[in-house]
């Protein structure tokens, strides 16, 4: 079973400019979010989505864009990389219930030269 | 809004013996969950153990077990019989009852060596 898939698992890009970080999950997970880990830091959320259709920000938002065209897919773009968007991004997903766990995916390491 | 505090950037233990793990974290809300997740050199996020607020007895998955404080706001993770395995980044996190997003809030994570 697969779980969260996320592609590229490394990738390294100049700033300006800009790429989509492929995020999908094969559990039919409502919810569905992007974090970043920064060096020393826990993971921040970056955007979220309840269903198909619907984002909404999340804690550091700045610099990406999503969309939640079907259950399966939550892309993440950068557009304009620049050097602080240099982290490790996670997607995660799950049914919605608090007392859950999150899936993770295995991380993107994306560094802005 | 809430925030996850661990106190304790890096730790070590020998193997088979007992380590805690601090956490700490600010909240007004009275019903929450609490979490532990591991993350190993591989970077996969996985849950070690879970708390319910509202529950008082500790909650315990075969070596681990916490203490939860919930008077004080504290959340340790106590791994006993420590194996090279459980070197890893440890992460206590956050979950609200309430809001749309249903998020974790991470406290910025304990690097744990388990020596030899």
């Amino acid at each position: 079973n697969a779980g969260v898939t996320q592609t590229p698992k490394f990738r390294i890009l100049k700033i300006g400019q800009s790429m989509t970080l492929q995020c999908t999950q094969d559990m039919n997970h409502n919810y569905m979010y992007w974090y970043r880990q920064d060096p020393g830091m826990g993971l921040k959320l970056i955007y979220y989505s309840v269903g198909a259709g619907i984002t909404d920000k999340g804690e550091v938002p700045n610099g990406y864009n999503v969309s939640r065209s079907t259950t399966e897919d939550f892309p993440l773009r950068l557009e304009l990389a620049a050097p602080s968007q240099t982290s490790v991004y996670f997607c995660a997903s799950s049914w919605g219930q608090s007392n859950e766990k999150l899936f993770f995916g295995s991380g993107t390491q994306l560094s802005v030269l | 809004a809430q925030t996850v505090t661990q106190s304790q950037p890096e730790m070590s233990v020998q193997e088979a013996e007992t380590v805690t793990l601090s956490c700490t974290y600010d909240t007004s809300e009275s019903d929450y969950y609490l979490f532990w997740y591991k993350q190993p050199p591989s970077r996969q996020m996985i849950l070690v153990i879970r708390q319910e607020a509202y529950k008082q007895q500790n909650a315990t998955e075969n070596r681990f077990s916490v203490n939860f404080q919930k008077a004080a706001k504290s959340f340790s993770l106590k791994i006993s019989d420590s194996q090279l395995g459980d070197a890893a980044m440890y992460f206590c996190a956050y979950r609200s009852l309430g809001g749309s997003a249903r998020q974790l809030t991470f406290g910025s994570g304990t690097q744990l060596t388990v020596l030899p």
